[in-house]
C-alpha cells in the first residue's frame, strides 16, 4: 500500500526566502503526486501535480516540485516566499489506474508561517 | 455554479439534532468522498462513492449515513452526534482513477454543542 510522509508539520520562513516543503512516498509502482494547499476554513486547493513525463513540474502562485524517482521524493519549493503563501500544505500520492478504483492518500500536512 | 459546491458552510447542532450536509459538483466526475478534518489530525476518509455506489466505508459510526441520490449530488445525514464530531467536513469530486487529482469543496465547518 502507498504511504506519504511530509517532514515538519510547521515550516517557518521569511517574506523573500526560500521555501521547501518536503514530501516523500512509498509505493510499489511509481504513483501519481500531488500538493494541495489549504487556506484557513477553507477546502484543499489543487497546486500541482505529477503523473508522467516531465519530472519538474510547475503549478499556481510560482510554486513547484520535482519528482524524483531514485529518492521517492516530490519536495514543494518556491524561490521567494509571499506573506500570502501561509497556509497548510499537504503532498499527496495516488495510483495509477490498475482497474477498479483508487484513492488519493494524504500526508499529514505541513503549516507554513511566513513572517517579515 | 462551478466546481464543487457544499452547504451549509456552517453549522452548529445540538446532540439531539438531525441535519443533512450537501455536496454537489458540477464538473461532470464519477466519484464523490466525504472527508473529516479534525484539529490537529490528518484528513479522514469517511466515505467513497463511485458511479453512485459505495465502495468504501472507513469504519465510520452509523450516526453519519451518506447518501448519493446521483453522480453529481452527495449527502451526510447526521443524528445523535457528539461534541467530537465537531470538525471540518469536506466534500471531494474525481474522475474515473483520480488521476487528475480530487476537487474539493470548501467545507462545512460543523460544531456539535
Amino acid at each position: 500500500a502507498q504511504s506519504v510522509t511530509q517532514l515538519g508539520s510547521h515550516v517557518s520562513v521569511s517574506e523573500g526566502a526560500l521555501v521547501l516543503l518536503r514530501c516523500n512516498y512509498s509505493s510499489s509502482v511509481p504513483p501519481y503526486l500531488f500538493w494541495y494547499v489549504q487556506y484557513p476554513n477553507q477546502g484543499l486547493q489543487l497546486l500541482l501535480k505529477y503523473t508522467t513525463g516531465a519530472t519538474l513540474v510547475k503549478g499556481i502562485n510560482g510554486f513547484e516540485a520535482e519528482f524524483k524517482k531514485s529518492e521517492t521524493s516530490f519536495h514543494l519549493t518556491k524561490p521567494s516566499a509571499h506573506m500570502s503563501d501561509a497556509a497548510e500544505y499537504f503532498c499527496a500520492v495516488i495510483l495509477p489506474f490498475l482497474g477498479g478504483y483508487n484513492k488519493l492518500i494524504f500526508g499529514a500536512g505541513t503549516r507554513l508561517a511566513v513572517h517579515p | 455554479e462551478t466546481g464543487v459546491t457544499q452547504t451549509p458552510r456552517h453549522l452548529v447542532m445540538g446532540m439531539t439534532n438531525k441535519k443533512s450536509l450537501k455536496c454537489e459538483q458540477h464538473l461532470g466526475h464519477n466519484a464523490m468522498y466525504w472527508y473529516k478534518q479534525s484539529a490537529k489530525k490528518p484528513l479522514e476518509l469517511m466515505f467513497v462513492y463511485n458511479f453512485k455506489e459505495q465502495t468504501e466505508n472507513n469504519s465510520v459510526p452509523s450516526r453519519f449515513s451518506p447518501e448519493c441520490p446521483n453522480s453529481s449530488h452527495l449527502f451526510l445525514h447526521l443524528h445523535t452526534l457528539q461534541p467530537e464530531d465537531s470538525a471540518l467536513y469536506l466534500c471531494a469530486s474525481s474522475q474515473d482513477d483520480g488521476g487528475n487529482g480530487y476537487t474539493f469543496g470548501s467545507g462545512t465547518r460543523l460544531t456539535v454543542v
